[in-house]
C-alpha cells in the first residue's frame, strides 16, 4: 500500500529534551516537507527536500532540524523542544507532475512539550 | 497580509444543503489551486485541484478558480453527513500555501 508513515502517532516531552520524528515514504517520491497544523493558523511549512541532501527551510524553521541521507526518509529532528512547539506535525510526499502536485501525507504526530 | 485567507468556520449545514467554501490569494503568479479534506485525526488529502481559471466538476464537488479577483471556491452539492471534515484550500507549485482550514459539519 502506498503511503506516507511517521512515528510515533503522539508524544509528550519535556524541555529541552531531544526528540526525533521518524518520516518514511514508499512511493519514490523526490520531495518531501514538514509541516506543523496549529488551531487558526493552519498547516505551515517548516522544511522541506527537493531530493536527497538537498533540504531548505519552509515558514517557520525555527527550533527544527531535518535530514535526508536517503530517499525514503525525512526525520524530523527537535534539538531542545519548547512549549510552543507543541502542535500537530504531517509529514508529506510529492513527485512533481502528479495531480496538481499532491502531496501525500502521514497520519500525524500530535506532540506535547511540557 | 496572508498569501491563501480562508474562513475558519465553524460552518454547520443540514444535510442535503449546498456548502459554499471559500479562500482568497494573493500572488497572482500561483497556476495550481488545490482543496485538501481532513477527516478528524487524520492526514489531509486532496480532493480536487484546477489549473489557472475556471471550473471543474467531480460527482458532487465543484472547484472555481477566478484569477481575476483571487478567488477561490469549493462547492459541495448534497451534502452528506460524510463530508463532515475540515477543508482547505491550497495553491503554489511544489510548495504549497494552505489557508487555515473550514471545519464543516453536515447535520443529519
Amino acid at each position: 500500500e502506498a503511503q506516507v508513515t511517521q512515528n510515533p502517532r503522539y508524544l509528550i516531552t519535556v524541555t529541552g529534551k531531544k526528540l526525533t520524528v521518524t518520516c518514511s515514504q514508499n512511493m519514490n517520491h523526490e520531495y518531501m516537507s514538514w509541516y506543523r497544523q496549529d488551531p487558526g493558523l493552519g498547516l505551515r511549512q517548516i522544511y522541506y527536500s527537493m531530493n536527497v541532501e538537498v533540504t531548505d527551510k519552509g515558514d517557520v524553521p525555527e527550533g527544527y532540524k531535518v535530514s535526508r541521507k536517503e530517499k525514503r526518509n525525512f526525520p524530523l529532528i527537535l534539538e531542545s523542544p519548547s512549549p510552543n512547539q507543541t502542535s500537530l506535525y504531517f509529514c508529506a510526499s510529492s513527485f512533481p507532475g502528479g495531480r496538481g502536485n499532491e502531496q501525500f501525507f502521514g497520519p500525524g504526530t500530535r506532540l506535547t512539550v511540557l | 497580509q496572508k498569501e491563501v485567507e480562508q474562513d475558519p468556520g465553524p460552518l454547520s449545514v443540514p444535510e442535503g444543503a449546498i456548502v459554499s467554501l471559500n479562500c482568497t490569494y494573493s500572488n497572482s503568479a500561483f497556476q495550481y489551486f488545490m482543496w485538501y479534506r481532513q477527516y478528524s485525526r487524520k492526514g489531509p488529502e486532496l480532493l480536487m485541484y484546477t489549473y489557472s481559471s475556471g471550473n471543474k466538476e467531480d460527482g458532487r464537488f465543484t472547484a472555481q478558480v477566478d484569477k481575476s479577483s483571487k478567488y477561490i471556491s469549493l462547492f459541495i452539492r448534497d451534502s452528506q453527513p460524510s463530508d463532515s471534515a475540515t477543508y482547505l484550500c491550497a495553491t503554489g507549485a511544489q510548495k504549497l500555501v494552505f489557508g487555515q482550514g473550514t471545519r464543516l459539519t453536515i447535520n443529519p
